[in-house]
């Protein structure tokens, strides 16, 4: 089966500097990842995805994040955090075993940023 | 505006009380999903549906039904439920199989006394 995992539970970052939120995947042929991020008492919304092509995935709110197939990663980035920002972050895999489809997701990682 | 609706958004019930979820959406989506969302585990599925009459079962369907009698609704159904299932719940569509990025209703915070 498809798996992601995140293993920060909580990420810490002063408003303004770079964050970096980790995501590594395992999975067999090629990958489909996602990003998600969860504001309080919201439902998820999508950030973005990979499927194939450039390595570097620009999405919404100035977020992109890195595929790096070597280190089977997937990290979500963004070069100035904001204090709204703050959010759980999800880390997600497209799986089509057994034939089904849905998404697995990791764990979550909290986002704080502080002025 | 496209949106994924889930009422109640808040329920406190009790130990075999059966209760309804409802799920809709005004994207003519096919395809719609049930998660549940706990600490430490992050969303896990427990019920999808490819079209209208055709569901299967997630990753942790127990204690749960579903049906998709219309395209834009699906109701989780809970005949029996117990304290483990106190959970905030998600539904979820999309397109199709071929389209790839999920719209999230607000969430249902359930618990079971």
């Amino acid at each position: 089966a498809q798996s992601v995992a995140q293993p920060e539970d909580q990420v810490n970052v002063a408003e303004g500097n770079p964050l970096t939120v980790k995501c590594t995947y395992s999975v067999s042929g090629n990958p489909y990842l996602f990003w998600y991020v969860q504001y309080p008492n919201r439902g998820l919304q999508f950030l973005l995805k990979y499927i194939t092509g450039d390595n570097l995935v620009k999405g919404s709110y100035g977020f992109e994040a890195e595929f790096n197939k070597s280190q089977t990663s997937f990290h979500l980035k963004k070069p100035s955090a904001l204090v709204s920002d703050s959010a759980l972050y999800f880390c997600a895999v497209r799986d089509f075993t057994g034939g089904g489809n849905k998404l697995t997701f990791g764990t979550g990682t909290q986002l704080k940023v502080e002025l | 505006e496209a949106q994924v609706t889930q009422n109640p958004r808040y329920l406190i019930t009790v130990t075999g009380k059966k209760l309804t979820v409802t799920c809709s959406q005004n994207m003519n989506h096919e395809y719609m999903s049930w998660y549940r969302q706990d600490p430490g585990l992050g969303l896990r599925q427990i019920y999808y549906s490819m079209n209208v009459e055709v569901t299967d079962k997630g990753d942790v369907p127990e204690g749960y039904k579903v049906s998709r009698k219309e395209k834009r609704n699906f109701p989780l159904i809970l005949e029996s439920p117990s304290p483990n299932q106190t959970s905030l719940y998600f539904c979820a569509s999309r397109g199709g199989i071929s389209t790839d990025t999920q719209y999230f209703g607000p969430g249902t915070r359930l618990t079971v006394l």
